[in-house]
């Protein structure tokens, strides 16, 4: 049961160009989302995050809309660069019980941004 | 360097050998995590550790075990690798479990392939 989901496995745009990328949840007891970027051969590192109760949060070139009725959220690159090209994770926070909050990851979409 | 160190980087078993995959952090966090990536797979959480003292299955736990040495350090240990193991592993710790507002911080990674 995929409760996180990244449909599009890759994108590719133009620079300067606005890049956007959608992730779609199930479990409506999510409270928070967050991206992460990840290069070849290292780490996702943290992009932006969003609590369930906004609906935008604006980092920079980056913004993450949060639609909860269509449990939908999107990151908005704006605008994109080359360096920018890599894996973007999607991940929403879930509690399995008391403290126990851990993250469950969608599958990734590999962005281009194309010179 | 402040972060997540894994070691090793990289290293090929034969199948039934056993090993065991260091992490330390020097945040000061409280959770720590496992997580391996296969293509098209994205991130699937194997084992996490919410504070010093305690570890819980994630999504795919077997076949693998962790212990939590201290509060900087967790390591995961494959007691009988098999082919299907063959992955990336990603340490992960954060302040608090789940890392909401500011995520997770990543290692590297350990590139583990079974022959």
């Amino acid at each position: 049961d995929q409760q996180v989901k990244q449909n599009s496995p890759s994108l590719s745009v133009q620079e300067g160009r606005i890049s956007i990328l959608n992730c779609d949840y199930t479990n409506s007891m999510f409270d928070y989302f967050l991206w992460y970027k990840k290069y070849p051969a290292e780490g996702p590192t943290f992009l932006i995050s969003i609590s369930s109760i906004k609906d935008k949060n604006e980092d920079g070139r980056f913004t993450v809309f949060l639609n909860k009725s269509a449990k939908h959220l999107s990151l908005h690159i704006v605008p994109s660069q080359p360096g920018d090209s890599a894996v973007y994770f999607c991940a929403a926070r879930g509690n399995s019980g008391g403290s126990n909050y851990k993250l469950t990851f969608g599958k990734g979409t590999l962005l281009t941004v194309n010179p | 360097n402040a972060g997540v160190t894994q070691t090793p980087k990289f290293q090929v078993l034969k199948t039934g050998q056993s090993m065991t995959l260091q992490c330390a952090q020097d945040m000061n966090h409280n959770s720590m995590y496992w997580y391996r990536q296969d293509p098209g797979m994205g991130l699937r959480l194997i084992y996490y550790s919410a504070s010093e003292g305690t570890t819980d299955k994630g999504e795919v736990p077997n076949g693998y075990n962790v212990s939590r040495l201290n509060k900087r350090e967790f390591s995961l240990r494959l007691e009988s690798a098999a082919p299907s193991q063959t992955s990336v592993y990603f340490c992960a710790s954060s302040e608090a479990a789940g890392g909401a507002s500011y995520g997770y911080t990543f290692g590297s990674g350990t590139r583990l392939t079974v022959v």
